[in-house]
């Protein structure tokens, strides 16, 4: 079965535009996680999305929004970009509602703020 | 979640067993040992969790010190591809609050060499 899908995998844009990003969760996971990696700060969750509500978020400034929709797909916004956020945007979807620690990830979407 | 500190890198030669070690201390007797890595430009990939028995799978097996004060991760037959940077992760299980987050550490890169 297909994994989770994000689009795009590359995009260059620069500073003060906006952008989306899309994720496909696996077929039947309700569960969208975001996450932000850098070479400086690793891995960072942004925020995790059941059944169209946000029930968890990270510690990121109001710029980055995201939502769900009925079909279990996710975006997510940055607006306002800085330089700083350049980096490699990963969506992970899970089985259940159930917070099971497992989590299945996508490819990610390389953005590059110029 | 309970911090977690790993070694910065370690080498393993090709069809050699690769044991990953971490280190918990402040875990709490509430939260699992979780193992993912990450292979070059590639989302995270779930390997096995556990909870204080030892744990195994098609992939890895998971040994846990009594006190569940450390961990070690075992890649029975490394092969080239197992090349990656290992995160292990502690959290809480369903019933916490941590819904879609994970928190990774700067985690393991393990090379293997033929």
């Amino acid at each position: 079965k297909a994994g989770v899908t994000q689009t795009p995998r590359y995009l260059i844009k620069t500073r003060g535009q906006q952008v989306t990003l899309s994720c496909s969760p696996i077929s039947g996971h309700r569960s969208v996680s975001w996450y932000q990696q850098t070479p400086g700060q690793g891995l960072q969750f942004l925020f995790e999305y059941f059944s169209e509500t946000q029930r968890n978020k990270g510690n990121f400034p109001g710029r980055f929004s995201g939502r769900q929709f009925s079909n279990s797909r996710s975006e997510m916004n940055v607006s306002t970009l800085e330089l700083g956020d350049s980096a490699l945007y990963l969506c992970a979807s899970s089985r259940t509602g159930v917070d099971t620690g497992e989590l299945f990830f996508g490819e990610g979407s390389r953005l590059t703020v110029l | 979640d309970a911090k977690t500190t790993q070694p910065p890198s370690m080498d393993c030669a090709e069809g050699r067993a690769a044991n990953l070690p971490c280190n918990h201390s402040t875990i709490s007797g509430n939260e699992y040992v979780y193992w993912y890595r990450q292979i070059h430009s590639q989302g995270p990939q779930y390997i096995i969790h556990g909870l204080k028995n030892n744990e195994t799978n098609e992939m890895a097996s998971l040994i846990i010190t009594e006190d569940r004060k450390s961990s070690t991760l075992i890649l029975p037959h490394a092969t080239l591809r197992d090349t990656a940077v290992y995160y292990c992760i502690v959290r809480m299980n369903a019933g916490g609050t941590s819904y879609g987050k994970l928190t990774f550490g700067q985690g393991t890169i393990l090379t293997v060499h033929p």
